[in-house]
């Protein structure tokens, strides 16, 4: 089964300072995505970035970057030039390929890491 | 807004008793998936339903149940509540499963409260 793990329960950052979140993630299959989703005090779900497996070159969404490691399981989210609104917790989440094309798909999500910017 | 809504936004109700959980997918979205996020057990997938077909079971407990109706509404039922289900509850929807296309839109979620 795979499993999704975010070590840090919280992070802080300055704004206009760049933090970086980290998830690692087990998996036995070699075709799959993940994601970055932010949850904000108002509880949506809202997707950050993804990333597709079969891809080398890392995602990148305005401010917000990966750094994807395919061999180490390692997929970390950086947030620069962080601002006040980037203030909310940050799921990691995976995303099998194989369950796809078998009309599934479920997400499988990391803990969580409550990102707090202060001024 | 991610064109998925949910209601009710919130549902106080009392141990033993029964809920549904109401969920509307985008519009041509044939997929709905629920989601429980609790204190203690993060972010679960419960159930997922495709054009009215049960797709796939998660963490789902034997107490709750699900459906997806012909206008790909579904609703998600709780019984004998305790008062550990108390979650938030999040159903998201996406296009027909496919690998090019596979975000899945999350709604704004139901609090539940079980006292």
């Amino acid at each position: 089964a795979q499993t999704v793990t975010q070590s840090q329960p919280e992070m802080s950052v300055q704004e206009a300072e760049t933090v970086t979140l980290s998830c690692t993630y087990d998996t036995s299959e070699s075709d799959y995505y993940l994601f970055w989703y932010k949850q904000p005090p108002s509880r949506q779900m809202i997707l950050v970035i993804r990333q597709e497996a079969y891809k080398q070159q890392n995602a990148t969404e305005n401010r917000f970057s990966v750094n994807f490691q395919k061999a180490a399981k390692s997929f970390s989210l950086k947030i620069s030039d962080s601002q006040l609104g980037d203030a909310a917790m940050y799921f990691c989440a995976y995303r099998s390929l194989l369950e796809i094309y078998n009309q599934g798909g479920k997400l499988i999500f990391g803990q969580g890491t409550e990102l707090s910017v202060k001024p | 807004d991610s064109g998925v809504t949910q209601t009710p936004k919130h549902l106080i109700t009392a141990t033993g008793q029964r809920v549904t959980l109401r969920c509307s997918p985008r519009s041509g979205d044939l997929s709905v998936y629920w989601y429980q996020q609790s204190l203690d057990q993060g972010l679960q997938f419960l159930i997922h339903y495709y054009n009215g077909e049960e797709r796939a079971k998660g963490n789902i407990l034997e107490r709750f149940s699900a459906q997806q109706f012909p206008d790909l509404h579904s609703e998600l039922n709780l019984s004998s509540l305790e008062l550990g289900d108390s979650a938030l509850y999040f159903c998201a929807s996406s296009v027909p499963p496919n690998p090019w296309d596979d975000t899945q839109y999350f709604g704004p979620g139901t609090r539940l409260t079980v006292l």
